[in-house]
C-alpha cells in the first residue's frame, strides 16, 4: 500500500515553455503533498506544501508565480513550471502524506531537461 | 523543525551489518525520528520511523536513545543493493514538513 505515481518519468522542453508534472496517490487519500527539487550531487530542496483545496504554501526564495501548484483533490497535485529556462532543469519529487505517523510515501521523481 | 547530523559516508562489507548513525539534540517531545534512502535518480524510500521506543521492521532497526538525542538505523545484513544515500529526518507534528539534510552515502562492499 502507499504508492505515489509520478508522472512523466522525464520531459525535455524548449526554453520559455511550459510543463506540468503530475503526483497521484493511488491508494490512499492525502491530505498534504510535498514538492521537491534535486540538483546533481545535492539533498532534496523542498519547494511548497499542498494541501488540497487551499493554497500552496512556498518555502522561501521559491517563486510561486514560476512554480504553479494545484492540489484539486486528496489524490492529486500538480506542478507546473511556468516558462521554463535552462537552469529549471532539474530533478522534481513528489511525495504525499496521510498525516503523521504514517509517514510520506515518494513519487519515483520527474527529470525536466530545458533545451 | 530539529536538524539532524549524520557522518558523510559509511563502507561496509557485504553481508555484515550497517550501523548508520544520526545526532538529533534538539529534538521536541512530539517529532518523530524518521529514516529514508535514496539510490541514484529514483524517489527516496521509506525505511522506518520511531518516536520514543525502538522499531523493527523487514527491513531495518531503528535504537533511540534514551534520551531521544540520537538514533541509529541498522541494516542487519548488508547487500550490495543497500547502497544508498541515507537520510535521517526529524519531523514535527506541527508542520509535517519533511527537511532533508546531506544524508549519509552507504557503500556496500563485496
Amino acid at each position: 500500500g502507499a504508492v505515489v505515481s509520478q508522472h512523466p518519468s522525464w520531459v525535455i522542453c524548449k526554453s520559455g515553455t511550459s510543463v506540468k508534472i503530475e503526483c497521484r496517490s493511488l491508494d490512499f487519500q492525502a491530505t498534504t503533498m510535498f514538492w521537491y527539487r534535486q540538483f546533481p550531487k545535492q539533498s532534496l530542496m523542498l519547494m511548497a506544501t499542498s494541501n488540497e483545496g487551499s493554497k500552496a504554501t512556498y518555502e522561501q526564495g521559491v517563486e510561486k508565480d514560476k512554480f504553479l501548484i494545484n492540489h484539486a483533490s486528496l489524490t492529486l497535485s500538480t506542478l507546473t513550471v511556468t516558462s521554463a529556462h535552462p537552469e529549471d532543469s532539474s530533478f522534481y519529487i513528489c511525495s504525499a502524506s496521510r498525516g503523521l505517523p504514517y509517514g510520506y510515501t515518494f513519487g519515483s521523481g520527474t527529470r525536466l531537461t530545458v533545451v | 523543525d530539529a536538524k539532524t547530523t549524520q557522518p558523510t559516508s559509511m563502507d561496509c562489507a557485504e553481508g555484515r551489518a550497517a550501523n548508520l548513525p544520526c545526532n538529533h539534540s534538539t529534538i521536541s517531545g512530539n517529532e518523530y525520528v524518521y529514516w529514508y534512502r535514496q539510490i541514484h535518480s529514483q524517489g527516496p524510500q521509506y525505511i522506518i520511523h520511531g518516536l520514543k521506543n525502538n522499531e523493527t521492521n523487514e527491513m531495518a532497526s531503528l535504537i533511540i536513545t534514551e534520551d531521544r538525542k540520537s538514533s541509529t538505523l541498522i541494516l542487519p545484513h548488508a547487500t550490495l543493493r543497500d547502497t544508498a544515500v541515507y537520510y535521517c529526518i526529524v519531523i514535527s507534528g506541527n508542520t509535517g514538513k519533511l527537511i532533508f539534510g546531506q544524508g549519509t552515502t552507504l557503500q556496500v562492499k563485496p
